[in-house]
């Protein structure tokens, strides 16, 4: 079975200062790897993903996240934040073999990035 | 650019009624799939969808729940005979199918609520 833990439920951080969400994530095999982000009454908005190569995945509004298999996380990136970049924010995995394709999340974490 | 859409955004009904969530995938995508996200928890997968037929499902997804594409653009999930436990955010989505891992693109949810 696949797990996602986002350990945080509660990020805070000054606006222009570098921002981590951070995510672990349990699977037999391989993993793909997602994030998502969900403002207020929104759905879920598609950030990035891992597929395979290189570690380090760039997304949308400046985001990236770093896989790390022995770690086995995919922590979630972004050089300086913005107010804007306030929202709720999910991890997701995929296994890579089979055909399977449901994601499985993690509980969410809320980002709060202050003026 | 394209997305899903969904109807209605809130959708209110008495235990025991049955009730239909509409939703309108990508139009080139192959894949649909229904989730759903009970207040403050995990957003959950319910079912995919390929082909006309079902092609995962997971335990939540029991005999009150079905799935159709009744024609060649909506998606719909099908709640029987509702019950309180029912009550929670349902978002649908689609993927390609063609580009592994495809990614699900999620529409803006309908917002259940069973009295």
């Amino acid at each position: 079975a696949q797990s996602v833990a986002q350990p945080e439920d509660q990020v805070n951080v000054a606006e222009g200062n570098p921002l981590t969400v951070k995510c672990t994530y349990s699977v037999s095999g391989n993993p793909y790897l997602f994030w998502y982000v969900q403002y207020p009454n929104r759905g879920l908005q598609f950030l990035l993903k891992y597929i395979t190569g290189d570690n380090l995945v760039k997304g949308s509004y400046g985001f990236e996240a770093e896989f790390n298999k022995s770690q086995t996380s995919f922590h979630l990136k972004k050089p300086s934040a913005l107010v804007s970049d306030s929202a709720l924010y999910f991890c997701a995995v995929r296994e890579m073999s089979g055909s399977a394709r449901q994601l499985t999340f993690g509980s969410g974490t809320q980002l709060t990035v202050l003026p | 650019e394209p997305e899903v859409t969904q109807t209605p955004s809130h959708q209110v009904t008495q235990m025991g009624q049955e009730v239909i969530l509409r939703c309108v995938p990508i139009s080139n995508h192959l894949y649909f799939y229904w989730y759903r996200q009970i207040l403050g928890q995990k957003v959950e997968f319910l079912v995919s969808f390929y082909n006309n037929e079902i092609s995962e499902k997971s335990e939540i997804f029991d005999d009150q729940f079905s799935v159709e594409r009744p024609d060649g653009s909506n998606f719909t999930l099908k709640i029987r005979s509702t019950k309180l436990e029912d009550s929670a955010m349902y978002f649908c989505a689609s993927s390609d199918g063609f580009t592994g891992p495809d990614t699900q693109y999620f529409g803006p949810g309908t917002r259940l609520t069973v009295l």
